[in-house]
């Protein structure tokens, strides 16, 4: 079946640092990879979107990275920041249908002084 | 995102009552989806329409009706709540045009009692 998985648990670092969340996928053959970050109780907000032929995409702080031999997708965000703290969340589209996304449970990253 | 509003914002209603949560957006957007979010589970679709004479059932549509009333407005019922159908729920849309990116909504957050 297919299966998204990121982690569960919190990341906790440090002001900053570079942040690296992971995210793996089975079963599935995705046209692109999207991530989202969400606040709590607040809708997602779309950050980056990386296309299966796309090795890597950049945007301000934001690094995204996708492999699709291993399945795997890496999202980084570099000088962290307390405001980063949140939830991301990655999503693909669905096998066969360009417009239906499934996310992730997503994880959840808190940035301290 | 003010272009998607959702309402109610919060609403606690008793087993057995139907309720209807309604989405609007300002976005000129053709594709309009519903989910739920619930603790650990992540985002859940429960349905989708990608024009308003498109209506398609997601992961979780059972307990769940929809209308698409006009391009702007998609509106999700639950015929007869139960308890375990207290939860998050989200309205996102998209566009058709351009890349397949949602843009959600502020959040329902409903109790059954």
């Amino acid at each position: 079946s297919q299966k998204i998985e990121q982690n569960s648990e919190a990341l906790n670092i440090q002001e900053g640092k570079t942040a690296t969340l992971t995210c793996n996928y089975t079963n599935y053959s995705p046209a692109y990879l999207q991530w989202y970050r969400q606040d709590p109780g607040r809708g997602p907000v779309f950050l980056l979107l990386i296309r299966e032929n796309e090795k890597e995409k950049r945007k301000e702080r934001l690094k995204v990275t996708f492999d699709t031999t291993l399945k795997q997708s890496l999202f980084h965000i570099t000088a962290s920041q307390p405001a980063d703290s949140a939830t991301y969340l990655c999503a693909l589209d669905g096998t066969g249908t360009a417009s239906k996304l499934t996310f992730g449970t997503g994880t959840r990253l808190q940035v301290t002084l | 995102d003010a272009d998607v509003t959702q309402t109610p914002r919060n609403r606690i209603t008793k087993t057995g009552k139907r309720i209807m949560l309604e989405c609007s957006q300002t976005k000129g957007h053709d594709r309009m989806y519903w989910y739920r979010q619930d603790p650990g589970l992540g985002l859940q679709l429960i349905y989708y329409s990608f024009d308003v004479k498109d209506i398609n059932k997601g992961e979780i549509s059972d307990g769940y009706s929809v209308s698409r009333q006009a391009q702007a407005k998609f509106s999700l019922s639950l015929e007869s709540a139960i308890p375990n159908q207290t939860a998050l729920y989200f309205c996102a849309t998209s566009d058709s045009q351009r890349q397949e990116t949602q843009y959600f909504g502020p959040g329902t957050r409903l109790l059954v009692l």
